[in-house]
């Protein structure tokens, strides 16, 4: 299993454009998670997702959009970058509650800059 | 609003001395806490969870609730132990809400 695979690792945007960040997992997981890690700020849930065609909205969900049309994909989708936006972004993903205490699988993290 | 707080940034030990990273949380009737690592050039990785009460690379936490505490803590720090640590807290629909961090190293 490759686990959690996030694409691309690094990218550089200019303010007001447009990216989408890949999320996949193989591991038949429902549980997948957006966070954004900004340093002495820990790590902010984005978006998160219970199940296929289920989503919704964490601590910092404005500037972002997120879609989860099969149990494996997550993308992010950032519509008008800003600086703001820079960070490192981390999916994550877990199996059902009863199967699992608590344990979040992560991606390997993509760096976003934003100029 | 359910809050993880890590009040050190940044913390730094010699080799062999004990090390303790701090972790309150806010208030909780049955809370599940966590901590998880992040090796330099790593994925973050679960280190261990209160509900275990298990020892991992020589690490231990303790839930004290009347505190609202979790720190972590090892006896004999090693320099592998070198790495960010943060801790998380289960909160409704199966989310973690994760500490500030904290950046330790352990000097030779």
């Amino acid at each position: 299993n490759a686990g959690v695979t996030q694409t691309p690792k690094f990218r550089i945007l200019k303010i007001g454009q447009s990216m989408t960040l890949q999320c996949t997992q193989d591991m038949n997981h429902n549980y997948m998670y957006w966070y954004r890690q900004d340093p002495g700020m820990g790590l902010k849930l984005i978006y998160y997702s219970v199940g296929a065609g289920i989503t919704d909205k964490g601590e910092v969900p404005n500037g972002y959009n997120v879609s989860r049309s099969t149990t494996e994909d997550f993308p992010l989708r950032l519509e008008l970058a800003a600086p703001s936006q820079t960070s490192v972004y981390f999916c994550a993903s877990r199996p059902v509650r009863v199967a699992n205490t608590g344990e979040l699988f992560f991606g390997e993290g993509s760096r976003l800059t934003v100029l | 609003a359910q809050r993880v707080t890590q009040p050190e940034k940044l913390l730094s030990v010699f080799k062999g001395a004990p090390v303790e990273l701090k972790c309150n949380y806010s208030y909780s009737g049955s809370p599940e806490l966590f901590w998880y690592v992040q090796y330099s050039r790593q994925r973050l990785q679960l280190l261990l969870r209160h509900i275990s009460r298990e020892s991992i690379k020589g690490f231990t936490a303790d839930l004290n609730k009347g505190e609202t505490s979790f720190h972590l803590k090892k006896p004999f720090a090693q320099e592998e132990d070198s790495a960010m640590y943060y801790c998380a807290k289960e909160t409704s629909g199966s989310r973690l809400t994760f500490g500030e961090g904290t950046q330790l190293t352990v000097n030779p």
